[in-house]
């Protein structure tokens, strides 16, 4: 397997564009996470899906920020409208049940100006 | 909500020495500590997990203790090398899936 599948690597957008980032998770893995990682909060839980259906969004900063996965091998996360303090590294991660360990993705760079 | 404290924030040691990294957790509900190890441009990839019904667990060069009773955990990795420099996240969760992540270590192994 070629592990959980991140694009873009690397996104600029101006503030106001609507972003939106893409996973494919591991195949078999029932879970699928959202994080984000900046220097001053580290990694954070946005949303986790199990089974495709989202359990818990309470990570999710504001309104702007959507996820969606429409099917088992697919998750999107959207920004609208985007702003600076959204940069950071956006993770996707993909778990089997039963087991905890959590496999990452490469990340998307996102920088807002 | 759970939280992680981490510490130190960054580690310098010289290769062939120990480092120990430590973490504290604030739901005394969590039973499942893991630790992740990212390197530069990529994804966290686990490297250990230790769960609440065990206090140490050991793999190679690397061990976790857990202390239950004072909510605190750390990681240990002796005979380090240079391949072993980078950021060291710990986490914790109960059996629900939602890891708590801290701040993570910035371990340098200096040749």
């Amino acid at each position: 397997d070629a592990g959980v599948i991140q694009s873009p690597r690397h996104e600029v957008t101006e503030m106001g564009q609507e972003v939106t980032l893409r996973c494919k998770p591991i195949s078999g893995h029932d879970y699928l996470f959202w994080y984000r990682q900046t220097m001053m909060r580290g990694l954070e839980l946005l949303i986790y899906f199990n089974n495709n259906v989202p359990i818990d969004d309470s990570g999710m900063p504001e309104d702007r920020f959507s996820a969606k996965m429409p099917n088992a091998s697919f998750s999107t996360l959207k920004i609208q409208p985007s702003e600076p303090r959204d940069s950071a590294v956006y993770f996707c991660a993909s778990s089997p049940i039963y087991i905890h360990e959590a496999f990452f993705g490469q990340g998307t760079r996102l920088t807002v100006v | 909500g759970e939280n992680v404290e981490q510490h130190p924030s960054t580690l310098s040691v010289q290769e062939g020495d120990s480092a120990v990294i430590k973490c504290t957790y604030s739901d005394s509900a969590s039973n499942y500590f893991p630790w992740y190890k990212q390197e530069l441009g990529k994804g966290p990839q686990l490297i250990i997990d230790i769960r609440s019904n065990v206090g140490e667990k050991k793999d190679q060069r690397i061990a976790v203790t857990l202390n239950k009773t004072a909510k605190h955990f750390s990681l240990h990795i002796t005979e380090t090398q240079p391949e072993d420099s980078a950021v060291y996240f710990c986490a914790a969760s109960r059996s629900n899936y939602k890891l708590t992540f801290g701040k993570g270590t910035l371990l340098t192994v200096n040749p």
